[in-house]
């Protein structure tokens, strides 16, 4: 079992639906928890990240994390065709070295 | 602003042949990364350096070598390629106390 399991997909969904990404996790040290997004032919980029147990918001975009759980979800309101990506959840504890998920592929078709 | 750069972008060997992926980061980071990424596989860590001259063994370092050449720089070399290691290669950097890790653009590598 790796110790980050993420579907990887493909999630389509119709433009302005309410996305739900996930991610669970076995390594109880993981402190740290972010979501890249990654456009074809790119490069990862950082979205956001959170420290710890709860809640973040940035304008669409909420990560939660469950640390009881080990489970943590990144959610997208009103989703748009440009959000068509695939998305990394990725945690590390106090190490360098961030572990990621294999990455969930999303659709949004106008 | 260019962040982190991969040259080159695309390269086509033939089996047993050697190469040089290079990378250079202009952040100042200390850390920098090698992984691979595979449909379906994710990105797997190849080799690590946390600062310069320091390089460590990542998942899936077996018939890759690198050298950290100087803050700025972090090269990934393939020996006598093989086809297992067609893949999409990326290059990253973080700061030492950040939690953000930057990548640059990533090389296609096919091995025929």
């Amino acid at each position: 079992q790796k110790e980050v399991e993420q579907d990887p997909g493909p999630l389509s969904v119709p433009e302005g639906a309410i996305v739900s990404l996930n991610c669970t996790y076995s390594n109880s040290a993981f402190q740290y928890f972010m979501w890249y997004r990654q456009y074809s032919r790119k490069g990862p980029e950082l979205l956001m990240y959170t420290y710890s147990s709860g809640n973040k918001e940035d304008g669409r975009f909420t990560a939660q994390v469950d640390k009881s759980s080990k489970y943590i979800s990144l959610f997208i309101r009103d989703s748009q065709p440009s959000d068509s990506a695939t998305y990394l959840c990725a945690m590390k504890g106090g190490s360098y070295i961030p572990t990621f998920g294999r990455g969930t592929s999303l659709i949004v078709h106008p | 602003n260019a962040g982190v750069t991969q040259t080159p972008k695309f390269q086509v060997l033939k089996t047993g042949q050697s190469m040089t992926l290079q990378c250079a980061q202009d952040m100042n980071h200390n850390s920098m990364y090698w992984y691979r990424q595979d449909p379906g596989m994710g990105l797997r860590l190849i080799y690590y350096s946390a600062s310069e001259g320091t390089t460590d063994k990542g998942e899936v370092p077996n018939g890759y070598n690198v050298s950290r050449l100087n803050k700025r720089e972090f090269s990934l070399r393939l020996e006598s390629a093989a086809p297992s290691q067609t893949s999409v290669y990326f290059c990253a950097s973080r700061a030492k106390f950040d939690t953000e890790a930057f990548f640059g653009q990533g090389t296609r590598l096919t091995v025929v």
